[in-house]
């Protein structure tokens, strides 16, 4: 496609399972974005990846969180034993240009009962 | 202190107007990028207006023009001609400490908490 592809739209889990977030960017982006938008804020980022290697992983809230990028093309985001906090929009966003615009997927609702 | 700030939680105005959307930013860096998205109720995330922090002009795409005052730190939104379609959350954001790599740059943003802006008939 296109554009940035997340699947799932939608996700609903329980309090303590483990969850998977996928990203399919933009073909040929090198850079990839993971940011968590909760209800009424603004984006906060997470982790980006330059090709296969995260090179900024600051903004992951704990060990339970984790992502990989094997290929340097789709991305996962793992979360383990998740809690009712984790609950957000997920976005995933690529680029690759001189001005680094990053393009964002329609994201992944994750809801945690 | 905050990185962004949008001081507006919500702004109204007629269609056919034009409006501004207000951005102040906070970074100690010299090169920095500052960047608005659109985020309409079906919550995508749409790319509107980039601009450097060398870049001498103010950026312009289409309705859409971007307000750069460099020494007071803001970043204000413009746009012109209001349409009922530009009902939507708008942000304001920053890349500081860009990395480069083969004519790409590479940086996480900051965002704003955004403004609600609703476009009236």
């Amino acid at each position: 496609g296109a554009g940035v592809s997340q699947t799932p739209s939608n996700k609903v889990t329980e309090k303590g399972k483990y969850v998977e977030l996928r990203c399919d960017p933009i073909s040929g982006h090198t850079a990839l974005y993971w940011y968590r938008q909760s209800l009424g804020q603004g984006p906060e980022f997470l982790i980006y990846f330059q090709g296969t290697g995260a090179a900024d992983d600051s903004g992951l809230p704990n060990d339970r969180f984790f992502a990989v990028r094997p290929e340097g093309s789709v991305s996962t985001l793992k979360i383990q034993r998740t809690e009712r906090g984790d609950s957000a929009v997920y976005l995933c966003a690529s680029s690759l240009s001189r001005e680094g615009i990053q393009y964002f997927g329609a994201g992944t609702r994750l809801s945690v009962l | 202190a905050q990185k962004i700030t949008q001081t507006q939680p919500g702004m109204f105005v007629q269609e056919k107007e034009a409006v501004t959307l207000d951005c102040t930013y906070d970074t100690s860096d010299q090169s920095y990028g500052l960047f608005w998205y659109k985020q309409p109720s079906s919550g995508e995330m749409i790319f509107l207006i980039y601009q450097g922090s060398y870049d001498e002009q103010n950026a312009t795409e289409g309705r859409y023009s971007l307000n750069f005052q460099k020494a007071r730190k803001s970043a204000n939104l413009v746009i012109s001609a209001s349409q009922l379609g530009d009902s939507a959350m708008y942000f304001c954001a920053m890349r500081e400490g860009a990395r480069w790599a083969g004519g790409t740059s590479y940086g996480k943003l900051t965002f704003g908490q955004g403004t609600i802006l609703t476009v009236h008939p």
